[in-house]
């Protein structure tokens, strides 16, 4: 089991194009949260599914955004019609709902929008 | 709705002293907290859970304490060397239904 893996690491898009993040979270967890970070902040939510059901929606994510886990596995998360505001670090987490349920990170998907 | 703050922002020290971090949260009824690593332009390392119900919960030469009551945990760091040099996040849980709420860390520098 080699973690939370993220695809792809970094992405370079111009401003108006649409950019799709996968993510495969720990095998057997069912939990995946996807959070979102900019310079010198704090990560913050953004979405999370236990299995395939889409559980919680952050304001933050408008209707650019969508995020989909269509077999309780891996998830993808797509945003339309980039904007500059949108370049942060877009980062993946799974945990195994239950009393200890840590939440362990991916390495990010760094985005930047020109 | 939960506020983190993390206290110092910035943090430089020589090889081989304790420290301490301070995490502050305003709703006092969190269901757990978390301590983060995180280095630069890398994901978040999970250092420590600390369930409501606990005081403390130790890793090593880390040790993170959990006041409710007043809404503070503390992450001591016994021995610093140089590879702890990292920002270290505090998120507290406020349901198990509910996502993190992360701080924006302290950047800490170990000198050798």
């Amino acid at each position: 089991d080699t973690g939370v893996s993220q695809d792809p690491r970094h992405k370079i898009t111009k401003r108006g194009q649409n950019v799709t993040f996968r993510c495969d979270p720990i095998s057997e967890h069912n939990r995946l949260y996807w959070y979102r970070q900019t310079l010198g902040q704090g990560p913050e939510f953004l979405t999370y599914f236990q299995n395939e059901a889409q559980l919680e929606k952050s304001r933050l994510l408008s209707d650019r955004f969508s995020a989909e886990r269509p077999k309780g596995s891996f998830s993808t998360l797509e945003i339309q019609r980039t904007e500059q505001g949108d370049s942060a670090m877009y980062l993946c987490a799974s945990s195994i709902w239950g009393l200890q349920e840590t939440q362990y990170f991916g390495p990010g998907t760094r985005l930047l929008v020109l | 709705k939960q506020e983190v703050t993390q206290i110092p922002a910035a943090l430089s020290v020589p090889e081989g002293e304790n420290l301490v971090l301070n995490c502050s949260f305003t709703d006092s009824a969190i269901y757990n907290l978390q301590w983060f690593r995180q280095d630069p332009g890398k994901g978040l390392t999970s250092l420590l859970l600390i369930q409501s119900s606990q005081r403390e919960q130790t890793s090593g030469r880390l040790n993170a304490s959990l006041d409710k009551s007043s809404g503070r945990s503390t992450l001591y760091i016994a021995a610093s060397q140089p590879g702890d040099s990292a920002t270290y996040l505090c998120a507290p849980r406020n349901s198990g239904n509910t996502p993190l709420v992360f701080g924006k860390g302290t950047r800490l520098s170990v000198i050798a």
